[in-house]
């Protein structure tokens, strides 16, 4: 079955940029959306955007023009980029496929923005 | 933007007995072009990612065991956990996805047992 694994730095400067990358296995990237979600500590759950596997991508208007998503078929993944990022970036990010619903989920990794 | 409200925040559930967790959509998620209510909800266990249980806020995601219930259309759905059990200890998330590509997310019910 499909798997996904999130990977990238867990600590990033304020004003930086955040950078991660999703690793899919056991299934093609191809001909399917694919999502970036995050979750700080202790709050609900927040869908950042997505991206088709052709590089077509919508994006939470949350996040206005902070973020930047990418995909790489030969490799099979999927990365996030978010600019100019302070301590309210900091949570547990997530990617997922976004079919009916979201699903299956990576396992997360958290990113602390932080000096 | 749709909002999703949870409620309770938590509860408390003896083992055995029935856990009822509601969710409220600040607008219709029904569409009814397709007779479908594009609700889901998840199960977040600790150091774990959000699993779906259920979408279309009734169908069943393959391999839930089916003490795994939802139901309601429109605004108001409820997820019930018959029997409960040990391992049913999470945070349960419902989500809105009929403004795709915006989706939304409850702020979560914490289930404990009692």
């Amino acid at each position: 079955q499909v798997q996904l694994q999130e990977s990238g730095p867990g600590l990033v400067k304020p004003s930086e940029t955040l950078s991660l990358t999703c690793s899919v296995s056991g299934g093609s990237i191809s001909n399917y959306y694919w999502s970036w979600i995050r979750q700080p500590a202790g709050k609900r759950l927040e869908w950042i955007g997505r991206i088709y596997s052709s590089g077509s991508t919508n994006y939470n208007p949350s996040f206005k023009s902070r973020v930047t998503m990418s995909v790489d078929t030969s490799k099979n993944q999927f990365s996030l980029k978010l600019i100019s990022v302070t301590a309210a970036d900091t949570a547990v990010y997530y990617c997922a496929k976004a079919g009916t619903a979201f699903d299956p989920w990576g396992q997360g990794t958290l990113v602390t923005v932080s000096s | 933007d749709i909002e999703m409200t949870q409620s309770p925040d938590s509860l408390a559930v003896s083992l055995g007995e029935r856990a009822t967790i509601n969710c409220k959509s600040s607008q219709s998620v029904f569409d009814s072009s397709n007779n479908k209510n594009f609700l889901a909800w998840y199960q977040q266990k600790p150091g774990q990612p959000p699993k779906l249980l259920i979408y279309w806020a009734s169908t069943r995601e393959s391999g839930v065991p089916d003490r795994f219930s939802g139901s309601g259309s429109g605004t108001d759905f409820t997820l019930i956990i018959s029997r409960l059990q040990a391992e049913d200890v999470a945070v349960y998330y419902c989500q809105q996805f009929f403004t795709t590509p915006m989706y939304t997310f409850g702020q979560g019910t914490k289930l404990e047992i009692k």
